[in-house]
């Protein structure tokens, strides 16, 4: 099993330009996110899909868009980058089982926009 | 005041120490308290996790809760150099899944 795969690994992007950022799961789980990690301020949640078919915003939604395409696959927007996207998005992926909600996540895309 | 508090160090220990990591969280509903491991440029890991309060021990590490202080400790005995990373707590209440996450502690263990 690959576990939560994340496509592409890097990323360089002009102010404006737009570009998708690619998750997929093999673990058949429900849940899935997209979070963003910043030098000093800790995983936060962009967006999250508790199943095929629904998207509900988190912390910080502006400025992306998601689409859950089936199970396995959520895939988050950036329409027109700003400077203020530069940073490490990681994708993950969860079931509950028995009240633990381990969320297993990909090895992140790391994004700079110029 | 921000709902999951962690002191973001850095923490440098030499080989062999034992290392209290910790955070403080203001949300009562809290129920679940995990700490994830992030190595460099690598995804989170789950590495304990805690229902309600208590102790949990799982080899060198021991993850507590204390409810009564909202206060939760990860203990790394007999550190190593492999236990240098990232550590970021993290919680959740009981009607929700999504995960509140501290701003993680960088931990560096010295040979």
């Amino acid at each position: 099993n690959a576990g939560v795969t994340q496509t592409p690994k890097f990323q360089v992007l002009k102010t404006g330009q737009s570009m998708t950022l690619q998750c997929a799961q093999d673990m058949n789980h429900n849940s899935m996110y997209w979070y963003r990690q910043d030098p000093g301020m800790g995983l936060r949640l962009i967006y999250y899909s508790a199943s095929e078919g629904t998207t509900d915003k988190g912390e910080v939604p502006n400025g992306y868009n998601v689409s859950r395409l089936n199970k396995r696959e959520f895939s988050l927007r950036l329409e027109s980058a700003a400077p203020s996207q530069t940073s490490v998005y990681f994708c993950a992926s969860s079931e509950m089982t028995g009240g633990l909600n381990e969320q297993f996540f990909g090895p992140g895309t790391r994004l700079t926009v110029l | 005041q921000k709902e999951v508090e962690q002191d973001p160090g850095p923490l440098s220990v030499p080989e062999g120490a034992i290392v209290s990591l910790n955070c403080t969280y203001s949300n009562s509903a809290f129920q679940y308290f995990m700490w994830y491991r992030q190595y460099s440029r690598k995804g989170p890991e789950l590495l304990m996790y805690t229902y309600s309060s208590g102790n949990k021990e799982d080899g060198r590490f021991t993850a507590q809760v204390d409810k009564s202080s909202k206060y939760i400790s990860l203990f790394i005995r007999d550190s190593q150099p492999s236990d240098s990373a990232t550590y970021l707590c993290a919680m959740r209440g009981g009607g929700s899944e999504k995960l509140v996450f501290g701003k993680g502690t960088k931990l560096t263990v010295n040979p």
